[in-house]
């Protein structure tokens, strides 16, 4: 696609129920970044993938979140257990792998609401 | 560690007025720095890039300025208007193992009212 395509635009789940956040970036892009926010809060950093490298997933809140780049394109965002505080906006960003194109494109996030 | 932060965390002002927003950074090594626009509901849209040796940049009504010494960066909203409310977020761009690892700032929430 043209652009950076995140599914499920909204999603409301349970409680204590596992949820899936799908990003697809522009193709070619070797990074890609998952954030988050909150409602009022700024940018939450949460992972970073850059080709085969090993992701830096320093940002990751809790144990109950993991994430995958399968193939190098598409990434999955797994939360566990979801708890209410996880209730955000997810973002994902992909950029170009060339030095001098360094421009963040961003989905439209996935609005994630636990009741 | 490689940190990018943005003052004031939100601002409120009228229409009309003018804005300055901060973004201090500890990115090294420095390969440019953008703004971003992010609109409520959408993704951040980039509103201009600055590099090593630039020290302002303007894009409209929106001036950026860029002092690599200091390793700050200021972006000037002028004559405010209602669709300037949004968030703006500094992204700071650092060469990391041949690559540019993308450093983001937490944003601005800048409410403009009538």
């Amino acid at each position: 696609g043209a652009g950076v395509s995140q599914s499920p635009s909204n999603k409301v789940t349970e409680k204590g129920k596992d949820v899936e956040l799908r990003c697809d970036p522009i193709s070619g892009h070797t990074a890609l970044y998952w954030y988050r926010q909150s409602l009022g809060q700024g940018l939450e950093f949460l992972i970073y993938f850059q080709g085969n490298s090993a992701p830096d997933k320093s940002g990751l809140p809790s144990d109950r979140f993991s994430a995958e780049r399968t193939g190098g394109s598409v990434s999955t965002l797994t939360i566990q257990r979801t708890q209410q505080e996880d209730s955000a906006v997810y973002l994902c960003a992909s950029s170009s792998p060339t030095p001098r194109n360094t421009e963040a494109f961003f989905g439209q996030g996935t609005r994630l609401t636990v009741v | 560690k490689n940190q990018v932060e943005q003052s004031p965390q939100s601002l409120i002002i009228l229409e009309g007025k003018n804005c300055t927003l901060q973004c201090n950074y500890t990115v090294s090594p420095f390969s440019n720095l953008r703004w971003y626009k992010q609109d409520t509901g959408r993704g951040p849209v980039s509103l201009t890039i600055m590099t090593f040796s630039e020290n302002t940049k303007s894009n409209g009504r929106y001036t950026a300025t860029l002092d690599a010494d200091t390793k700050q960066s200021s972006l000037h909203i002028t004559a405010s208007q209602l669709s300037d409310s949004a968030s703006y977020i500094c992204v700071v761009s650092a060469a990391s193992g041949g690559y540019n690892k993308l450093i983001f700032g937490a944003g601005t929430r800048l409410a403009v009212h009538p």
